[in-house]
């Protein structure tokens, strides 16, 4: 168990919706960040917070937002579904903005039909 | 930008035995770190070993090793004396050492790794 919660586990949907997916990082760990795995893009940075800011984005599509609340839990708002969305997507968390070592999430499987 | 590149998409390695993963990478920077992580089933994302760029000596954890070709960008990943356990997909990883940078990794396309009993 590296820490990581993320909520749901699964998630489906249809085009056109929108879906938030949640992530709590480990006790202590300020930065968090959002990966996407799809089948035909891989493994891709989406977006990191640090204790509630935005710190660096990756190849984030304008229709998905983040953001980081007080309690440094996470959350990645997914909005206007096409079927290319459908991911596994990682939450990690890392102690710093440095080099600490980095601790992913289960995922959440998102299907959208 | 940097990329990541797994030429193998599969590999099939029969219990005992030693298989060995490729991994290139392109970066214009001197300074940086690789990992390599495990993707079981289960789908966690598992650090199996990690190597710094300016470190001559190749990591090493247990039945994982690297060998670190700083000069030709390449780093493969050799699993010894494998295990059932082992099956997943690997995928190697690029880090810029710029602190800004923070933990972006940047991924390769993974390698899916059999192992037969």
């Amino acid at each position: 168990d590296s820490g990581v919660t993320q909520t749901p586990k699964h998630l489906i949907t249809a085009t056109g919706q929108r879906v938030t997916l949640r992530c709590s990082p480990r006790s202590g760990d300020l930065s968090v960040y959002w990966y996407q795995q799809s089948l035909d893009q891989g493994l891709q940075f989406l977006i990191q917070y640090y204790n509630g800011e935005e710190r660096a984005k990756g190849n984030i599509l304008e229709r998905f937002s983040a953001q980081q609340f007080p309690d440094l839990h996470s959350e990645l708002n997914l909005s206007s579904l096409e079927l290319g969305d459908s991911a596994l997507y990682f939450c990690a968390s890392s102690a710093g903005l440095g080099l600490e070592k980095l601790f992913f999430g289960s995922g959440t499987q998102l299907s959208v039909l | 930008a940097q990329t990541v590149t797994q030429s193998q998409p599969e590999m099939s390695v029969q219990e005992a035995e030693t298989v060995t993963l490729s991994c290139t990478y392109d970066t214009s920077e001197s300074d940086y770190y690789l990992f390599w992580y495990k993707q079981p089933p289960s789908r966690q994302m598992i650090l199996v070993i990690r190597q710094e760029a300016y470190k001559q000596q190749n990591a090493t954890e247990n039945r994982f090793s690297v060998n670190f070709q700083k000069a030709a960008k390449s780093f493969s990943l050799k699993i010894s004396d494998s295990q059932l356990g082992d099956a997943a997909m690997y995928f190697c990883a690029y880090r810029s050492p710029v602190r800004a940078a923070g933990n972006k990794l940047t991924f390769g396309g993974g390698t899916r790794v059999l192992v037969k009993p």
